[in-house]
């Protein structure tokens, strides 16, 4: 399998929970993004990280959130203490950055409903 | 995203018919992508523009950034029912992300 691959791809959840998502990028992407995406609207970037190092994170990564990439390959992604706005989709993305611009491949998605 | 706007928001062809959809950037694009979900589903990449007037073709979808680089265009030839799905342009600003914007619905009607 040459995709993103994340795991699972569906998860209920009770709210106060914490739950964490798994995102395996193409192998020899270094990039690797975390989106999330509510019904009717495009994605929405959380966090990035160049190998192992998160260098970027959204105002939307409240201190609930926190990711992962700990030896700069895969990612997870966990949500403490889940409230009911955090339903949506999570999406991984990954590129390979060699200095100019490539496209980033994105993952099927994990949809977490927090009921 | 207030960066980036898709119209329209919907529409709905009949199959064989050309249509086009629209991104417009409120400030100067690095770089525009499309990209096709399908519902419930992970984005596929269609495409990828970084020059300005940069044209490129995939099978039956074309896509064009203007010389200026604010707005792009995802042009469909002879529509068919596969075609359907959501089309996101995403923007790339300097950043190391993308802003997409909302999304335009495609229904292909046979």
């Amino acid at each position: 399998d040459t995709g993103v691959s994340q795991d699972p791809r569906h998860k209920i959840t009770k709210r106060g929970q914490n739950v964490t998502f798994r995102c395996d990028p193409i192998s020899e992407h270094n990039r690797l993004y975390w989106y999330r995406q509510t019904l009717g609207q495009g994605p929405e970037f959380l966090t990035y990280f160049q190998n192992e190092a998160q260098l970027e994170k959204s105002r939307l990564l409240s201190d609930r959130f926190s990711a992962e990439r700990p030896k700069g390959s895969f990612s997870t992604l966990e949500i403490q203490r889940t409230e009911q706005g955090d339903s949506a989709m999570y999406l991984c993305a990954s590129s390979l950055g060699t200095g100019g611009r490539t496209e980033a491949f994105f993952g099927q998605g994990t949809r977490l409903t927090v009921v | 995203s207030q960066e980036l706007e898709q119209s329209p928001q919907s529409l709905i062809v009949q199959e064989g018919k050309n249509l086009t959809i629209n991104c417009t950037s409120s400030k100067t694009l690095y770089g525009l992508y499309w990209y096709k979900q399908k519902y419930g589903e992970g984005l596929i990449f269609l495409m990828m523009l970084q020059k300005g007037g940069e044209e490129k073709s995939h099978e039956k979808i074309t896509a064009k950034l203007d010389e200026k680089k604010q707005q792009s265009s995802l042009h469909i030839t002879a529509s068919q029912p596969s075609h359907a799905g959501i089309y996101l342009c995403g923007g790339d600003y300097y950043g190391n992300k993308l802003v997409f914007g909302a999304g335009t619905i495609l229904r292909v009607k046979s």
